[in-house]
C-alpha cells in the first residue's frame, strides 16, 4: 500500500506570493491532518480535514487555508507568504479520525520564503 | 487551550546509557501517541497509550501512561546510536479530538 505522498518537495517563493501544497493520503484513509514544523516551534497543528469537512482548526492565521476533495487528496494554501512561513509542512492521514488513531506522515514540502 | 509539555528538550547520551523523556499535558487526555523523527525524516507512529497507567514495552523502550492520564513517559535502557532522532508525544483531549505534539526530545548519542 502506497504511503502519504506530499508535492512538491521542495518549494521556493518570495514574500507576497501564496502557494498550494498538495497531499495524497494512504489508500481508503478518510481524514487528513496538516502541521508546520520548524526548529523553533515544533510540530504545530494547522487544520485536520474529514470527509471534505474541517474538522479541526490551529491557531494560525487566515492565510492558511486547505480543503480536501471527495477522493480525501488535500490541499493547503498559504497566501501573502512571510518570512517565518519557511518550515517543513507535514501531511498526515489516518483511517477514520477519531477514537484510536495512527496517523501516517508523508515526506513533507519543505517551504523556503525569500 | 490544550498545551503539551515535554522534557528534556535535549538529551545527550552515552551509548549503552539508559535515559527517560516525559511528557506533561495541561488537560486530561483520551490517550497519548509517541512518534520518532529520524534526522532528515518524517515523524514516524511508535505506540499508543489508552488506559491510565498503562505499561508497554517495545525490545529497549518502555511507555507509560500516568494515572491521572495527563502525562506519560518513555525510557529507553542501554541506549543505541539507532535511537538517535527526536522523540514526540501527542496527547488527544479527552474532550475533543484534536492531537497535540510536545516539542519533542532531541536525542544525540555519544558512542
Amino acid at each position: 500500500k502506497a504511503g502519504v505522498t506530499q508535492t512538491p518537495r521542495y518549494l521556493i517563493k518570495t514574500r507576497g506570493q501564496q502557494v498550494t501544497l498538495s497531499c495524497s493520503p494512504i489508500s481508503g484513509h478518510r481524514s487528513v491532518s496538516w502541521y508546520q514544523q520548524t526548529p523553533g516551534q515544533g510540530l504545530q497543528f494547522l487544520f485536520e480535514y474529514f470527509s471534505e469537512t474541517q474538522r479541526n482548526k490551529g491557531n494560525f492565521p487566515g492565510r492558511f487555508s486547505g480543503r480536501q476533495f471527495s477522493n480525501s487528496r488535500s490541499e493547503m494554501n498559504v497566501s501573502t507568504l512571510e518570512l517565518g512561513d519557511s518550515a517543513l509542512y507535514l501531511c498526515a492521514s489516518s483511517l477514520t479520525g477519531t477514537g484510536i488513531v495512527i496517523q501516517y506522515f508523508g515526506a513533507g514540502t519543505r517551504l523556503s520564503v525569500l | 487551550g490544550q498545551q503539551v509539555m515535554q522534557i528534556p528538550q535535549y538529551q545527550h547520551v552515552q551509548e549503552g546509557e539508559d535515559f527517560t523523556t516525559y511528557c506533561n499535558s495541561s488537560t486530561t487526555l483520551s490517550n497519548i501517541q509517541w512518534y520518532k523523527q529520524r534526522p532528515g525524516g518524517h515523524p514516524v507512529f511508535l505506540i499508543q497509550l489508552v488506559k491510565s497507567g498503562e505499561v508497554k514495552k517495545q525490545k529497549r523502550l518502555t511507555f507509560q501512561f500516568g494515572e491521572a492520564k495527563k502525562n506519560s513517559s518513555l525510557h529507553i535502557t542501554a541506549t543505541q546510536t539507532t535511537d538517535v532522532g527526536t522523540y514526540f508525544c501527542a496527547g488527544r483531549e479527552a474532550a475533543g479530538n484534536k492531537l497535540t505534539f510536545g516539542g519533542g526530545t532531541r536525542v544525540l548519542v555519544k558512542p
